[in-house]
């Protein structure tokens, strides 16, 4: 089965620098990955997806950048905001009709 | 509001009392999950379906764990004789289907068991 393993629980930054959000995974056949944002009592929100067939995909302030040899996923965040203090979760998908698995998160706290 | 939504927010049960839990799926998905959430932890996958076909279940959902989803559109899951393990957040995704596409959290039940 899958594992999502967590490179750092929490993470500080200041406000306006950028974040890197890590992530590993551990079935080499997983296709899909989400990166979510939980902000305290709410349910994740979408930030992101990409697929195997991509190394990097770019949102608005976001970049999820994907290392399918070494099975890593980060997630980066320009010009952090106070906003963007949450939970970020990552979460795998393996091919075929199987469930999201989730990372433990890392909780984001930003400085101003 | 066209997201998915999930009724009631909160719920404090004693022991052993049954609990039924509602989720309502954006509405043109036909495929809604179930998980669960600890203080710390990720979301850990309980079920599935696509359209009323319950799928999958995991291994954490014991007997006392039930999930119907009966005309494909809004989904119950239901515990039976709660015990205090069971407190948690449970989060109800919905998605289109399809093997890669993005799924949408509602805002999650807590469960308090005393």
């Amino acid at each position: 089965g899958e594992s999502v393993g967590l490179h750092l629980p929490t993470l500080s930054v200041q406000e306006g620098d950028n974040s890197i959000i890590n992530c590993a995974y551990s079935n080499s056949a997983s296709d899909y990955f989400i990166w979510y944002k939980q902000e305290s009592g709410k349910g994740p929100q979408f930030i992101i997806d990409i697929r195997s067939n991509m190394d990097k995909r770019q949102g608005q302030r976001v970049t999820v950048l994907l290392n399918k040899t070494v099975k890593h996923l980060s997630l980066q965040i320009a010009a952090t905001q106070p906003g963007d203090s949450a939970v970020y979760f990552c979460a795998v998908k393996a091919s075929g009709n199987t469930p999201l698995v989730f990372g433990k998160g890392t909780r984001l706290s930003v400085i101003a | 509001d066209t997201g998915v939504s999930q009724d009631p927010r909160h719920k404090i049960t004693k022991r052993g009392q049954n609990v039924t839990f509602r989720c309502d799926p954006i509405s043109e998905h036909n495929r809604l999950y179930w998980y669960r959430q600890t203080l710390g932890q990720g979301p850990e996958f309980l079920t599935y379906f696509q359209n009323e076909a319950q799928l999958e279940k995991s291994r954490l959902l014991s007997d006392r764990f039930s999930a119907e989803r009966p005309k494909g559109s809004f989904s119950t899951l239901e515990i039976q004789r709660t015990e205090q393990g069971d407190s948690a957040m449970y989060l109800c995704a919905s998605s289109l289907g399809g093997l890669q596409t993005e799924a949408f959290f509602g805002q999650g039940t807590r469960l308090t068991v005393v």
